[in-house]
């Protein structure tokens, strides 16, 4: 079964320091998406990607979020300053415009110290 | 932001019996609802969904049923086994035409032998 991929697992930063996390969505997937789940707290949306273009974010998408697809394979998502709340699992995920269910990846878990 | 609320952080029910979990939603607008499962260090993986304009949508021993006037939906697992122990998020498809999903914030079952 087609699988959204992400790398690395576990990621720890020091705060201040940029990361990017990477993910390589389905092949034939046209729709892209960034959430992210703080420990405890629910699931939240931070962006939505289509036709090479942000087509939604959330307010913690600020100024230090953003998005790339630089290959048409991978969907990265970059902090250019970490702050100690950025801490998280971080899930990609994309659909096909068939269906309104996602495929979620496995997640990246970003520590910052 | 409270539009996708599950109340029940956790439910445990014996092996063969019936799983009932609830969500709650403020915003008549959603036009589709999921249910996905997440086991630990996984990413949700996608369960079964219902259209606003259905009540009731059955997949083997997952039914969700949707009452839009109460505003409620609750994904049913019959008979439930211990491999349905999980974490099971409800999500609603939001207003815009992005796809962005709105989580619950989750409720473990625990299936017992």
């Amino acid at each position: 079964e087609p699988e959204v991929t992400q790398t690395p697992s576990h990621q720890v930063t020091q705060m201040g320091q940029e990361v990017i996390l990477r993910c390589v969505p389905i092949s034939n997937h046209l729709y892209f998406y960034w959430y992210r789940q703080i420990l405890g707290q629910k699931v939240e949306f931070l962006v939505s990607f289509y036709n090479n273009e942000i087509s939604e974010k959330s307010e913690i998408f600020d100024d230090q979020f953003s998005v790339e697809r630089p290959d048409g394979s991978n969907f990265t998502l970059k902090i250019r300053s970490t702050k100690l709340e950025d801490s998280a699992m971080y899930f990609c995920a994309s659909r096909s415009g068939q269906t309104y269910g996602y495929t979620f990846g496995s997640g990246t878990r970003l520590t910052v110290v | 932001d409270q539009q996708v609320k599950q109340n029940s952080p956790s439910l445990s029910v014996q092996e063969g019996r019936i799983s009932i979990l609830n969500c709650d939603y403020t915003n008549s607008m959603f036009d589709y609802f999921l249910w996905y499962k997440k086991y630990p260090a996984e990413g949700p993986t996608f369960l079964i969904s219902i259209s606003s304009i259905k009540d009731k949508n059955e997949d083997g021993r997952f039914t969700v049923f949707l009452n839009k006037s109460a505003k409620h939906l609750s994904l049913h697992i019959v008979p439930s086994q211990p491999g349905d122990s999980a974490v099971y998020f409800c999500a609603a498809r939001g207003s815009s035409n992005t796809g962005k999903l709105i989580f619950g914030q989750g409720t473990t079952l625990q299936v017992k032998p």
